[in-house]
């Protein structure tokens, strides 16, 4: 069984610019988390989705969005980029019943 | 609100120490609790969990039991290894009134084993 994919691995972008990181869970998982994980500050809830709706958000910005396509496979969007949304983004997959979370390697987002 | 709060590390031991790292929350209502672990350079790795009052987590030497008196899961092994160096991160699920599933994460206390 495949795992969590994350793709980019990497991401280099500049202020003020747009990062799409993009995350396929596992087959038949129809739960996605996004969490940002920044030096020093552990997991930080971003978003959730489940059966293609938004089901809830962290306390981050509009400037973060994202959404999940009918395969279940999600994308994350961070608009207007700051320098300090320099972090990796962890995309988790969860089989709703059993609650626990896979996690996919992540995506470094560097803003310079 | 619901709330995971786990020991601050760095935690640094011998090879062969017994490591406990604590873990405490607040819930409303009956969580799952979760340990996850992060080696260096990887993703989040589920190491345990439990789903009860009573219920006792396992995996790789790690034990966790999940204390509704004392709302704790803390981790434990016996013998840790220069392997076992990693961040671990507890974690709670539930649902909420509204039937939606809530995932809340502890900071992460990392680990550093030396030979």
């Amino acid at each position: 069984e495949a795992g969590v994919t994350q793709s980019p691995t990497h991401l280099i972008k500049t202020r003020g610019q747009q990062a799409t990181l993009r995350c396929s869970p596992i087959s038949g998982h129809t739960s996605v988390y996004w969490y940002q994980q920044a030096l020093g500050l552990g997991l930080q809830f971003l978003l959730w989705y489940d059966e293609g709706e938004e089901r809830n958000r962290g306390n981050f910005p509009p400037r973060f969005s994202g959404r999940q396509f009918p395969n279940y496979s999600s994308e994350l969007n961070v608009n207007a980029l700051e320098l300090e949304d320099s972090a990796l983004y962890l995309c988790a997959s969860i089989l709703t019943q059993q609650g626990s979370g896979f996690f996919g390697p992540g995506t470094r987002l560097t803003v310079l | 609100g619901d709330s995971v709060t786990q020991m601050e590390g760095p935690v640094t031991l011998s090879e062969e120490a017994f490591l406990t790292i604590n873990c405490t929350y607040t819930a409303t209502g009956y969580p799952s609790l979760f340990w996850y672990v992060q080696y260096p350079g990887e993703g989040l790795q589920l190491l345990l969990k439990a789903t009860k009052a009573d219920d006792k987590g396992s995996n790789k030497g790690f034990e966790a039991t999940y204390r509704k008196e004392t709302t704790s899961f803390h981790l434990e092994k016996g013998s840790v290894q220069v392997s076992d160096s990693a961040v671990y991160f507890c974690a709670l699920t539930e649902f909420d009134a509204g039937n939606n599933r809530k995932l809340i994460w502890g900071l992460g206390t990392s680990l550093a084993v030396n030979p």
